[in-house]
């Protein structure tokens, strides 16, 4: 979708460096989440969002850390990146204020592989 | 563990044939949605049925959901090469909380 855009699309990186992900929306979504999807398996929830000062824990945020700057914009962080975090991360976005509060609307995807 | 488990993980079938593919789940819901994903691309929602439904249709989809048994079915008929993707069902980690959990996936090839 391209309401939701996602940067780097691919990112290589090497063990121990910092990196972030980012995404913005233009679709003025209050809810934004963050998940890694590993080869072959579903989505795993890393952390979520739904206003600008609400920052929430999901599955597996060991190791990253987020940063909701405004409304469109979440941004993903590995502190200090190690090779099993070689994934594929998407954001997503959802809206409180209609009928669909559950439908959510994810972004490309970046692709990071760290060395 | 995943709160949704998609039944077949893959499934191939010709072009014009019906692909039904399974999820379970775990604990109390308030709606199951169901997401496609074509290759190393983002989800797509596809549909949402809530727990006091049992059936809904969408064009060519056709969702069913068994609360007692916990699980739901994603039907889709005469499908097409277009239809070819992942298939993956969500639910909330537990109700109310938006929070959402989603399955392994069913990856569906549909043959020209």
């Amino acid at each position: 979708d391209a309401d939701v855009t996602q940067t780097p699309r691919n990112r290589i990186t090497k063990t121990g460096k910092r990196i972030m992900l980012e995404c913005s929306q233009t679709k003025g979504h209050d809810r934004m989440y963050w998940y890694r999807q590993d080869p072959g398996l579903g989505l795993q929830l890393i952390y979520y969002s739904f206003d600008v000062k609400d920052i929430n824990k999901g599955e597996i945020s060991d190791g990253y850390s987020v940063s909701r700057q405004a409304q469109a914009k979440f941004s993903l962080s590995l502190e200090s990146a190690i090779p099993n975090q070689t994934a594929l991360y998407f954001c997503a976005t959802s809206d409180s204020g209609t009928g669909k509060i559950n439908e959510q609307f994810f972004g490309p995807g970046t692709r990071l592989t760290v060395l | 563990s995943q709160q949704g488990e998609e039944d077949p993980q893959a499934l191939s079938i010709q072009e014009g044939e019906n692909a039904t593919m399974n999820c379970s789940y775990k604990t109390s819901i308030n709606n199951l949605q169901w997401y496609r994903q074509n290759s190393g691309r983002g989800l797509v929602h596809l549909i949402l049925i809530r727990s006091n439904e049992r059936e809904k249709h969408s064009g060519r989809l056709r969702v069913t959901l068994d609360t007692s048994k916990k699980s739901s079915s994603l039907l889709i008929t005469a499908s097409r090469a277009a239809d070819t993707a992942s298939y993956f069902c969500a639910t909330e980690a537990s109700a109310g909380t938006y929070k959402y959990i989603f399955g392994t996936g069913t990856r569906l090839k549909v043959l020209a």
